[in-house]
């Protein structure tokens, strides 16, 4: 495709649930990053991919969370029993390998937790 | 301490107005440096990348100071379009490119 592609765009689930959140990043990037975005907050890192290692996943916040990709391509975020305070817009973005390549941003998956 | 430090402002200021932004980094190692904008309820999209000898793109002017780590924003005659959040970026080194984002500073253009 040609950018970032995440989904659903939105995503209302019941508190406890588990909820699964999709990206596809552009082909050929190697790196995938994980971050979440708390209304008028700064972007918080989760996890980031290089191919389909996960090098630095220090900033998933609890083991409810979870995040693998497959084929080096797209990767799929679970949150379990999913709680309140997960509401959030989550960003999956990707880049090319090195130094000083630029990381594109998909749209976002808005998570709310009733 | 946070690895990336920005003021989160507001900063509101009138068209026409220049306007400086500063982030500081920890990581003496960081390797790489970019200003992304983010519009509200919007995903960040890249503004401009940060070299070593500052670099300029029509109305924007980014600088590095390795010396003192930290980095520069400086927007000439504000538009109302400039209004949005601007996020210092700096990767971490250590075998591979984290991006480490400062929380952002906003900037209002009113007129």
């Amino acid at each position: 495709g040609a950018g970032v592609s995440q989904s659903p765009s939105n995503k209302v689930t019941e508190k406890g649930k588990d909820v699964e959140l999709r990206c596809d990043p552009i082909s050929g990037h190697t790196a995938l990053y994980w971050y979440r975005q708390s209304l008028g907050q700064g972007l918080e890192f989760l996890i980031y991919f290089q191919g389909n290692s996960a090098p630095d996943k220090s900033g998933l916040p609890s083991d409810r969370f979870s995040a693998e990709r497959t084929g080096g391509s797209v990767s799929t975020l679970t949150i379990q029993r999913t709680q309140q305070e997960d509401s959030a817009v989550y960003l999956c973005a990707s880049s090319q390998q090195g130094a000083r390549t630029e990381a594109f941003f998909g749209q976002g998956t808005r998570l709310t937790v009733v | 301490r946070k690895e990336v430090e920005q003021d989160p402002g507001p900063f509101n200021v009138p068209e026409g107005a220049t306007v400086a932004f500063n982030c500081t980094y920890s990581n003496s190692a960081s390797q790489s440096f970019f200003w992304y904008r983010q519009d509200c309820r919007k995903e960040p999209k890249l503004l401009m990348s940060v070299y070593s000898s500052g670099n300029e793109d029509g109305r924007f002017t980014a600088q590095l100071n390795r010396a003192s780590q930290y980095i520069s924003l400086l927007i000439r005659d504000s538009k109302l379009s400039d209004s949005a959040t601007y996020l210092c970026v700096v990767t971490h080194s250590g075998g591979y490119n984290k991006l480490i984002f400062g929380a952002g500073t906003r900037l209002a253009v009113h007129p």
